[in-house]
């Protein structure tokens, strides 16, 4: 099956300071690239979604300009989380859906996750 | 406003036992819906989804589940489980049947030898 790849698969850092996450597809184009997070014992929720050469689109509740998403290429998204603090602290994961097709003939294929702690 | 409810936040079974897990919905047409299984340092991987049709779904894995409108429910179930099975297991809906999915909060499936 297809392959997504994140990383880094787990991020320390300080209270204020940025954090960039990268989600790739390894051998197959994305169109559409979604990024979700989960927190502990919790379902996953879904923060975006962004497709590629074109602004992500935002959950309702999910700062835009805290979580900024760029989805540069059909392999490559980004999540950077921007003046992070504690209570971003939280596990990212991302999914890729293939370009050609619709959600009702291609699979989402998740990331193994992003674990983020901020000091 | 969609969602999916998953009862069992933890289930202990023996290897070779049966399994079902429950998962229930709340959409107003006939949804799209998913299970999908974490195990630790993976991503979450696809077991089956229905779309329409047959409402008995076979999956990866030697996993099928069931879609009952009657009962708003999309359980999943295995004859015999294997120790492999051991997981997180996530049933899903697709909001109003587009790319977005809303997650179940999970449940942990633990097995025993």
């Amino acid at each position: 099956g297809a392959v997504v790849s994140q990383h880094p698969s787990r991020v320390i850092c300080k209270s204020g300071t940025s954090v960039k996450i990268e989600c790739r597809s390894l051998d197959f184009q994305a169109t559409t690239m979604f990024w979700y997070r989960q927190f502990p014992k919790q379902s996953l929720m879904l923060m975006a979604t962004s497709n590629e050469g074109s602004k992500a689109t935002y959950e309702q509740g999910v700062e835009k300009d805290k979580f900024l998403i760029n989805h540069a290429s059909l392999t490559l998204s980004t999540l950077t989380v921007t003046s992070a603090h504690p209570e971003d602290s939280s596990f990212y994961i991302c999914s890729a859906r293939g370009s050609g097709g619709t959600f009702y003939t291609d699979t989402q294929y998740f990331g193994p996750g992003t674990r983020l702690t901020v000091l | 406003a969609q969602s999916v409810t998953q009862p069992d936040i933890h289930i202990t079974v023996s290897e070779g036992a049966s399994l079902e897990l429950r998962c229930n919905y709340s959409y107003g047409a006939t949804p799209y819906l998913f299970w999908y299984v974490q195990s630790p340092g993976q991503g979450l991987q696809l077991l089956l989804k229905y779309f329409s049709g047959d409402t008995l779904v076979q999956g990866i894995k030697g996993f099928e589940a069931e879609f009952k409108r009657s009962q708003s429910s999309f359980n999943l179930r295995k004859p015999s489980v294997h120790w492999s099975d051991a997981a997180e297991y996530f049933c899903a809906v697709a909001v109003d049947n587009t790319d977005k999915l809303i997650f179940g909060t999970g449940t942990r499936l633990q097995v025993f030898p």
